[in-house]
């Protein structure tokens, strides 16, 4: 059964860059779609985007211009990077992917890590 | 984007009774629909898939249906561990959205 572990800091001040990794154990990342999902506290999921292991992206238009997430296989790591921050974006964020190859649906999900976006 | 409306945003109910949780998709998703359960402080929990799949070792008292672009996530006996909050989640167009969300109380 596939782990994913989200990791990257808490606190990002405003108009930086927000950057997070997720590590899956348990199985290799390849064939499958990896996403990264958030949510603000007290509110919805909101999903981000996805990357599939061979590098294809899709990503949520709201967030296209600030949002790029990349795999690295070697490391069995998906990475999220959102630019220009502002408090907005102060949410939990997850990694989630499918048991299945090609899944669309989200069977596996990380812990979640809380990040701040404050001064 | 695909709009996903839940009703009720809240439920109250007691245990044993059954309970159903409707999501209205904007536009037709065929049946490329999840739903999730989430408890405060933890990562949702998949629950169905495919509008009416149930995921493993899920309790059967947990079923899905659609009508249309209609979908409907039933629990046919409220249990305490039933208590928490529904997310649906359409995967037919991108971007994938959410429901948002139904907090079933305990009456």
């Amino acid at each position: 059964q596939v782990q994913l572990q989200e990791s990257g800091p808490g606190l990002v001040k405003p108009s930086e860059t927000l950057s997070l990794t997720c590590t899956a154990s348990g199985g290799s990342i390849s064939s499958y779609y990896w996403n990264w999902i958030r949510q603000p506290p007290g509110k919805g999921l909101e999903w981000i985007g996805h990357i599939y292991y061979s590098g294809s992206t899709n990503y949520n238009p709201s967030l296209k211009s600030r949002v790029t997430i990349s795999v690295d296989t070697s490391k069995n790591q998906i990475s999220l990077r959102l630019t220009s921050v502002t408090a907005a974006d102060t949410a939990v964020y997850y990694c989630a992917t499918g048991r299945d190859g090609g899944q669309l649906w989200f069977d596996y999900w990380g812990q979640g890590t809380l990040v701040t976006v404050a001064s | 984007d695909i709009q996903m409306t839940q009703s009720p945003s809240t439920l109250s109910a007691s245990v044993g009774d059954r309970v159903t949780i409707t999501c209205r998709a904007s536009q037709s998703i065929s049946r490329w629909l999840a739903w999730y359960q989430q408890k405060p402080g933890k990562a949702p929990k998949l629950l169905i898939y495919g509008a009416s799949n149930l995921e493993g070792g899920v309790p059967s008292t947990f079923s899905g249906s659609r009508s249309g672009t209609e979908f409907s996530l039933t629990i046919s006996s409220l249990q305490p561990d039933d208590f928490a909050t529904y997310y649906c989640q359409q995967y037919n167009s991108y971007p994938w959205t959410f429901g948002q969300g139904t907090k079933v109380e305990i009456k």
